[in-house]
């Protein structure tokens, strides 16, 4: 079974620019996350989709970051403009309700 | 509010010197707890879940354990491939995840 597959694998991008990134989950699990993890840290909710629906984004920069689910299944997580802090590795997540969640590789976007 | 707290942050051991990593959690609503281990450049992969306080989870060197306010896992004589950050995350009511920051091991052959 594939897992949770996430692209692309790593982005540099200058700041103010705009970035995108894209996952898909394994199939059929409703449950959709992305997570932010800066370095030597645990990862950090920025999004959670239950189906279409954002149930919980008290934790995304609403500003700059921006998400769509579209048709409940594939997620992309968009940041315009970037800042050098956004420098992090993204990471997103699905699960069939509860209980863990699996997740992909991760992007690593570097802002120089 | 709601917390997770991994100790030691970093953790050195001799192969085959065992010992065990501790998360500590003060939450409401506890659903569930979960380890995880995150290899460099990789996402985290999952170990084990916790569901009540009593419980106990094990695979290969590893095991993991339950109380009401924290959850141990126990790493029995430990080999280089070991060597990662173990993270744990506690899931509250409605499917919220709070990850710790992990303790980073090293196993020295």
């Amino acid at each position: 079974e594939a897992g949770v597959v996430q692209s692309p694998r790593y982005k540099i991008i200058e700041k103010k620019q705009p970035v995108a990134f894209w996952c898909n989950p394994i199939s059929g699990h409703n449950t959709l996350y992305w997570y932010r993890q800066n370095l030597g840290q645990g990862p950090e909710l920025l999004i959670r989709y239950e189906n279409e629906e954002a149930v919980d984004d008290s934790q995304l920069p609403k500003d700059r970051f921006s998400a769509e689910r579209l048709k409940g299944v594939d997620s992309t997580l968009k940041i315009q403009p970037a800042e050098l802090g956004d420098s992090a590795v993204y990471l997103c997540a699905s699960s069939l309700g509860f209980p863990g969640a699996f997740f992909g590789q991760g992007t690593r976007l570097t802002v120089v | 509010e709601d917390q997770v707290t991994q100790s030691p942050e970093a953790l050195r051991l001799q192969e085959g010197e065992s010992s065990s990593l501790n998360c500590s959690y003060t939450v409401s609503g506890l659903r569930g707890l979960f380890w995880y281990r995150q290899d460099p450049g990789k996402g985290p992969e999952f170990l084990f879940t916790l569901y009540s306080a009593g419980e106990e989870k094990e695979k290969e060197r590893l095991k993991a354990t339950l109380t009401k306010k924290e959850s141990f896992l126990h790493i029995t004589a430990p080999k280089p491939e070991d060597s990662a950050t173990y993270l744990c995350a506690v899931v509250v009511s409605g499917n919220q995840f709070y990850f710790g920051t992990g303790t980073s091991l090293t196993v020295i052959p």
